[in-house]
């Protein structure tokens, strides 16, 4: 199993400056990942994939990056809207074996 | 509009069974995978089931094998998850998801089951 590792576990930023989000994985997933936010009782929502895509309709200011086995979410500038749990998922193996990171809460500072 | 609604959650006792269903709408339900996606409360999110888009193949999470079985009836534009054998580590809001590029492009909004005595 593919084993997600996310950090840090919570980040503190204020509106308006950049937030920087990682995920590692366990062994390589080339471009196989995806990011997704949700909200507290909301379900989470697609932001990424193939690593550095956006979703339909996801703002600029969220960007992905890397490949293999480290991969950053960057925010360029924080909303307030932004706030919320940020998780990552690999999809590289077949037969599925589809994994979430345990997610980093952004919080306001 | 894509929307998928969950239902059939509740609270079972341990051993028991629960049906979960996930009617969508808004888009070629045939044409895509489908999945299920749970959050036990306070946690992360865990995949659990998918299903190819004319139910041939499904595959599972290792420890639901055996207990639970994806379905889909194309037809009426549903997923299903029966749940057999049920355990308290089961609990959770459990999510129907549109499979695209094999990440969830669309949720629905989650039916909890509670799985105690």
């Amino acid at each position: 199993e593919i084993v997600m590792t996310q950090s840090p576990a919570t980040l503190s930023v204020s509106p308006g400056e950049r937030a920087t989000l990682s995920c590692r994985a366990s062994q390589s997933v080339s471009s196989n990942l995806a990011w997704y936010q949700q909200k507290p009782g909301q379900a989470p929502r697609l932001l990424i994939y193939g690593a550095s895509t956006r979703a339909t309709g996801i703002p600029a200011r969220f960007s992905g990056s890397g490949s293999g086995t480290e991969f950053t979410l960057t925010i360029s500038s924080l909303q307030s809207e932004d706030f919320a749990v940020y998780y990552c998922q690999q999809y590289k193996n077949w037969p599925p074996e589809y994994t979430f990171g345990q997610g980093t809460k952004l919080d306001i500072k | 509009e894509v929307q998928l609604v969950e239902s059939g959650g509740g609270l079972v006792q341990p051993g028991g069974s629960l049906r979960l269903s996930c009617a969508a709408s808004g888009f070629t339900f045939s044409s895509y995978w489908m999945k299920w996606v749970r959050q036990a409360p306070g946690k992360g999110l865990e995949w659990v089931a998918s299903i190819k888009q004319d139910g041939s193949e499904k595959y599972y999470v290792d420890y639901v094998k055996g207990r639970f079985t994806i379905s889909r009836d194309n037809a009426k534009n549903s997923l299903y998850l029966q749940m057999n054998s049920l355990r308290a580590e089961d609990t959770a809001v459990y999510y129907c998801a549109r499979e695209w590029y094999s990440t969830g492009d669309y949720w629905g909004q989650g039916t909890l089951v509670t799985v105690s005595s």
